[in-house]
């Protein structure tokens, strides 16, 4: 699976978008896009996945550049409780035999009120 | 709906006992998965299954045992703990085309 690189960590003021860019600059054209937070410690939960399309659902938007070498993950308003760590990885679907999510240190969001 | 249930919440364990960590699923996902996480970290998988009776090795399978006897069963065992294997440890399970499903995970302290 590529590599990915985010920012160490990010803040945005409660009420405002919060865009959060990912780097994936070796991602192969049959790779997704997946986004997942971990909010203190919790299980980490899946938001979002794309492939070349952008992408939107009720928890976040997906941009994803045409060349498919970085995204941005867009919290369109923001919350307190969306303080977090967010991860960017990149993985072949439905790859049978590899489960690996490759998980790297991610962007950590804090939401100033 | 229970989704991913990871069992016990938190352990304390003596170096050298050994112990089970219990996952289970309720979703008829074929994939289930055991993460570390060390503090600052990223989660690094361990042991990983695509099916009742399949298992394969992660990235640090070391120290760690896994089976799947059931579809809806995944137990990681430690059969001999050691201080580096003090970390909080997460199952998570999904379907081929389906995202992850994580549970809450188990937060291991061996002294």
């Amino acid at each position: 699976d590529a590599k990915t690189t985010q920012p160490t960590s990010m803040d945005c003021a409660e009420g405002r978008a919060a865009n959060l860019p990912c780097n994936h600059s070796t991602i192969s054209g049959n790779e997704y896009v997946y986004w997942y937070r971990q909010i203190h410690s919790q299980g980490p939960q899946y938001i979002i996945h794309g492939l070349k399309n952008n992408e939107t659902n009720e928890m976040a938007s997906l941009i994803i550049t045409e060349d498919r070498k970085s995204s941005t993950l867009i919290l369109p308003h923001a919350t307190l409780r969306d303080t977090a760590v967010y991860y960017c990885i990149v993985r072949l679907i439905s790859n049978f035999g590899n489960e690996k999510l490759t998980f790297g240190t991610g962007t950590r969001l804090t939401i100033i009120p | 709906n229970a989704g991913v249930t990871q069992t016990p919440k938190f352990q304390v364990l003596k170096t050298g006992q050994s112990m089970t960590l219990q996952c289970a699923q309720d979703m008829n996902h074929e994939y289930m998965s055991w993460y570390r996480q060390d503090p600052g970290m990223g989660l690094r998988l361990i042991h990983y299954s695509v099916g009742a009776g399949i298992t394969d090795q992660g990235e640090v399978p070391n120290g760690y045992n896994v089976s799947r006897s059931t579809t809806e069963d995944f137990p990681l065992r430690l059969l001999s703990a050691a201080p580096s294997q003090t970390s909080v440890y997460f199952c998570a399970s999904r379907n081929r085309d389906s995202e992850a499903f994580f549970g809450q995970g188990t937060r291991l302290t061996v002294v």
